[in-house]
C-alpha cells in the first residue's frame, strides 16, 4: 500500500541552527501537508503544498513539493525552543469512498540546551 | 469558539471494559478521522467518516467501534477486543478529502489519553 517515510526519524540540535528534514513516498501525490505536533497535543498544519516544484514559506519554515512528485522537504530556519516537537507529512488519499489521509510516522525535533 | 472538542482528556480503564472517547465539532465538517498514536510513533487511522450515518474502517480497526448519528458528533469506543488500547487518541475533522485538494485542512482534537490499569 501507499506509503510515507519521513527522514530522519529523530534530529538532536542546538537552538539557532537550520533543520531540513524530508519525506517520500512510493508513488505520485497531488498534495503534500506538513503539520506539527507539540508534546500532548493535536497536530496544526504548517503548510500545504500543490503543485510540483512549488516552494512554500511560513516564516522562518520553508517546504518543497519535489519535481518527481514523489518527495517534499521541510526546512526551519534558525531554530528556536518553540521548534521542539514531531513534524509529519501527510497526504489525502482519494479514492471512490474511502477518501482519507495518510501520515508519515514522523520526525522528532529536540533541541539540546 | 469553533474547534474540535475531545474528552476526556484522560481516560482510565480496567482490562475487560469498553470505554468511549467523545469527539464533537462545531465546524460543520463533514469529514470526521480517529487516529491512534503510541509514544515515539506516528498516526494511524483507526476509522473515518465522510457523511452523516457512513464511516469506513481504517488501517488498524479491529477492537474499536464508532458511529456518525450527527454531523457533529463521532465517539470511538474501544472494547474489551483491543489487546493493547494505551496510546494517545485523536480525533480530527476536514470538509472532506477532497476539499483538502483545493485548499482546506484537517482539524485536530487536543487529543485523549487512554491507559489501561
Amino acid at each position: 500500500g501507499q506509503q510515507l517515510n519521513q527522514s530522519p526519524q529523530s534530529m538532536f540540535i542546538q537552538e539557532g541552527e537550520d533543520v531540513s528534514m524530508n519525506c517520500t513516498s512510493s508513488s505520485i501525490f497531488n498534495t503534500w501537508l506538513w503539520y506539527k505536533q507539540d508534546p500532548g497535543e493535536g497536530p496544526v498544519l504548517l503548510i500545504a503544498l500543490y503543485k510540483a516544484g512549488e516552494l512554500t514559506s511560513n516564516g522562518r519554515l520553508t517546504a518543497q513539493f519535489g519535481i518527481t512528485r514523489k518527495d517534499s522537504f521541510l526546512n526551519i530556519s534558525a531554530s528556536i525552543p518553540s521548534d521542539v516537537g514531531i513534524y509529519f507529512c501527510a497526504e489525502p488519499k482519494e479514492g471512490n469512498r474511502d477518501d482519507k489521509i495518510i501520515f508519515g510516522k514522523g520526525t522528532r525535533l529536540h533541541i539540546l540546551p | 469558539d469553533g474547534g474540535i472538542t475531545q474528552s476526556p482528556k484522560y481516560l482510565f480503564r480496567k482490562e475487560g471494559q469498553n470505554v468511549t472517547l467523545s469527539c464533537e465539532q462545531n465546524l460543520n465538517h463533514d469529514a470526521m478521522y480517529w487516529y491512534r498514536q503510541d509514544p515515539g510513533q506516528g498516526l494511524r487511522l483507526i476509522y473515518y467518516s465522510q457523511i452523516v450515518n457512513d464511516f469506513q474502517k481504517g488501517d488498524i480497526a479491529e477492537g474499536y467501534s464508532v458511529s456518525r448519528e450527527k454531523k457533529e458528533s463521532f465517539p470511538l469506543t474501544v472494547t474489551s477486543a483491543q489487546k493493547n488500547p494505551t496510546a494517545f487518541y485523536l480525533c480530527a475533522s476536514s470538509e472532506g478529502p477532497r476539499q483538502v485538494l483545493s485548499g482546506n485542512t484537517i482539524y485536530f482534537g487536543e487529543g485523549s489519553w487512554l491507559t489501561v490499569v
